[in-house]
């Protein structure tokens, strides 16, 4: 089955540590998304790419990478000079209609 | 800049009770998408449906009814007897139409709480 592939499902960072959440799809969609989401909170965009070797930055990229080598592949750095990284963090793709598919998400937590 | 306000954090209502969750937008897109997700506590982003700025017929699903009104910008969702499986959190989401990649901008969401 086609779809978005996140993981690990839950993550922990020491203070400092640079780490690296991992989003694949099969579904052969340009374009693909990161979203960062709160507690009480809706999503909000982090980074998006709409073509291998292109990415823009969303509403609140300080202290995120990403990189977009594969079409297949997103992964999105989360760097120590982010100081408040712990969230949820959503992965998503889309196709030229507008039809979005998201994954499952990765929690991360600082420890 | 486009922005989704879901007004109602919290709602709670007894299982078979009707349930309308609120939302309202702004864009400067003459089209656009509305889109409705549900998330249950599992995390995973749900999708419920996705109406067209062109289309404003109001749909029925099951249980489930979307009104959409161009002129108060607003893009209701209705569940009709409610049941304890429809506790989660929705977010009502909009997007431009065009463009190959269209930002999707959520509101922040109202948790539904079905009690039995």
């Amino acid at each position: 089955d086609g779809g978005i592939t996140q993981s690990p499902k839950y993550l922990f960072r020491k203070e400092g540590q640079n780490v690296t959440l991992s989003c694949e799809q099969n579904l052969n969609h340009d374009a693909m998304y990161w979203y960062r989401q709160d507690p009480g909170q809706g999503l909000r965009l982090i980074y998006y790419s709409q073509i291998v070797n292109d990415f823009q930055k969303g509403d609140i990229a300080e202290g995120y990478s990403v990189s977009r080598e594969k079409k297949e592949s997103f992964p999105l750095t989360v760097t120590s000079a982010q100081k408040n990284p712990t969230a949820f963090y959503l992965c998503a793709s889309s196709t030229e209609l507008g039809s979005y598919t998201f994954g499952s998400g990765t929690r991360l937590t600082v420890v | 800049a486009q922005k989704v306000t879901q007004a109602q954090t919290e709602i709670s209502v007894v299982e078979k009770e009707d349930v309308t969750l609120d939302c309202v937008y702004e864009t400067r897109d003459t089209t656009y998408y509305l889109f409705w997700y549900k998330q249950p506590p599992s995390g995973e982003l749900v999708f419920l449906i996705r109406r067209n700025s062109f289309d404003e017929q109001n749909e029925i699903s099951g249980r489930y009814s979307w009104n959409f009104q161009k002129s108060t910008s607003s893009f209701n969702f209705t569940i009709t007897a409610s049941q304890v499986v429809d506790s989660a959190v929705y977010f009502c989401a909009l997007s431009e139409a065009g463009g190959s990649a269209r930002q999707l901008t959520f509101g922040s969401g109202t948790q539904l709480t079905v009690l039995p």
